[in-house]
């Protein structure tokens, strides 16, 4: 089973700044399966990218995916309030086995 | 549009089973492609991914939990069943379903969630 760890644990960032989270896979993911999503406090998550860089539908552009192999990256190019959540990785493996990453904080000082 | 939404009962005791449907709307579970899923996220903690179910009744369930869990659908009442044994405190969770879709392979409509708690 594949393994995703995600860095940092907390992203402490002013508004306007730029934000660079980080999922790494134990084994090497396919592309065009590894997800990105968000998630605020007593809410569901929410799809921000799929297939690494295609941002999902009504996400802002400041949502940028890249990465391939097992290092991938979810940029938030200039935050803003709004985006203070968890951020989670996730990826489609064989079988199918779905497996989440750990996440990450962001916290929008 | 598409939604999701979970019901089943707050309160297990432990060795119980739980069940819980995610009754949906908004598209066909018939269709090629079109899966639904259970997710489920314990206080404070990350996501954890516990079944599928596809268009053609394949299934597929998290190694961990595998003994434990059923899933089924009624393709009619668009309703997925999620069946968890022997239920224990740290089953206790928020549990969501989700529709995940083929081939992007993503969850992108989500439930709001409803919390399980599992104490005697």
């Amino acid at each position: 089973e594949i393994v995703l760890t995600q860095s940092p644990g907390t992203l402490s960032l002013s508004p306007g700044k730029r934000a660079t989270l980080s999922c790494r896979a134990s084994q090497s993911v396919s592309s065009s399966y590894l997800m990105w999503y968000q998630q605020k406090p007593g809410q569901a998550p929410r799809l921000l990218i799929y297939a690494a860089s295609s941002r999902a539908t009504g996400i802002p552009d400041r949502f940028s995916g890249s990465g391939s192999g097992t290092d991938f990256t979810l940029t938030i190019s200039r935050l803003e309030p709004e985006d203070s959540a968890l951020y989670y990785c996730q990826q489609f493996g064989t079988s199918p086995r779905i497996t989440f990453g750990p996440g990450t904080k962001v916290d929008i000082k | 549009q598409v939604t999701l939404r979970e019901s089943g009962p707050a309160l297990v005791k432990p060795t119980q089973t739980l069940t819980l449907t995610c009754t949906f709307s908004g598209f066909a579970l018939s269709t090629s492609g079109m899966c639904v899923s259970w997710i489920r996220q314990a206080p404070g903690k990350a996501l954890e991914w516990l079944a599928l179910i596809d268009w053609d009744d394949d299934k597929y369930f998290s190694t961990s939990l595998k003994t434990r869990l059923s899933i089924s659908k009624d393709t009619f009442k668009n309703q997925v069943v999620l069946t968890m044994t022997n239920m224990d405190p740290v089953d206790t969770a928020t549990y969501f379903c989700a529709r995940f879709t083929m081939p992007r392979c993503a969850f992108d409509f989500w439930g709001q969630g409803t919390m399980v708690t599992v104490s005697a």
